[in-house]
């Protein structure tokens, strides 16, 4: 069966400092990946996707990035945080199929001070 | 645009009664998936339904349903017989073929079963 991972579960840093959030999926081959923000008591943003190892697609301008470097790994990263990157950041993956559903890891709560 | 719309910020329903959650979208992609989620206080999202927007049938699983209807693009979420369990946040999402990796969600709906 298929699990997804993230790691740290929580996150306090300080404004101005760099992030890293990684996010591995065990029991498939070349899934789709993709990292979401959510703000308390709001629904998910997207942020980004990716299809393959190194191609990464960006849903909104940000300060941060993300990259593939191998097949089942995600990682989300900034140079600098700002306060307004609090949140909720949730991983997901799915199959390459049409309408296939995401299933998501459970998630990184974030706060910037 | 708003994609994807769900007008109950909360809702309260009583434990072993029935509730409906309401979500409506806005595609002019003509092939289409909805889905519905539901995220406990742990954070963890929950996939529960798929409907495809092909499917003639309303799609059911086990005391989720949820009911199609593709003229009024409404896909409104079924729980049958709640339980204290069912007590979550739930969103009503959508994907659209021609952008397959971009799944929109709405705000949510915050459910509290009364016991």
């Amino acid at each position: 069966s298929q699990t997804i991972h993230q790691w740290p579960a929580t996150l306090v840093q300080p404004v101005g400092s760099p992030l890293s959030l990684e996010c591995t999926v065990e029991g498939t081959s070349n899934p789709n990946l993709y990292w979401y923000r959510q703000a308390a008591g709001r629904g998910l943003q997207l942020l980004f996707y990716s299809v393959g190892i190194g191609q990464i697609s960006s849903e909104v301008p940000q300060n941060l990035s993300a990259s593939r470097p191998q097949d089942r790994q995600f990682i989300l990263s900034s140079k600098k945080l700002l306060l307004s990157d609090s949140g909720f950041y949730l991983c997901a993956w799915s199959g390459t199929g049409d309408n296939n559903e995401q299933f998501f890891g459970p998630g990184t709560r974030l706060t910037v001070l | 645009a708003q994609k994807i719309t769900q007008t109950q910020p909360g809702m309260f329903v009583q434990e072993k009664e029935a509730v409906t959650l309401d979500c409506t979208y806005d595609t002019s992609d003509p092939s289409y998936g909805l889905f519905w989620y539901k995220q406990p206080s742990s954070g963890e999202m929950i996939f529960l339904i798929y409907q495809g927007s092909y499917d003639q049938q309303n799609a059911t699983e086990g005391r989720y349903s949820l009911n199609f209807q593709k003229a009024r693009k409404s896909a409104n979420l079924v729980i049958s017989a709640s339980q204290l369990g069912d007590s979550a946040m739930y969103f009503c999402a959508m994907r659209e073929a021609f952008n397959n990796n971009d799944m929109r969600f709405g705000a949510g709906t915050r459910l509290t079963v009364k016991p």
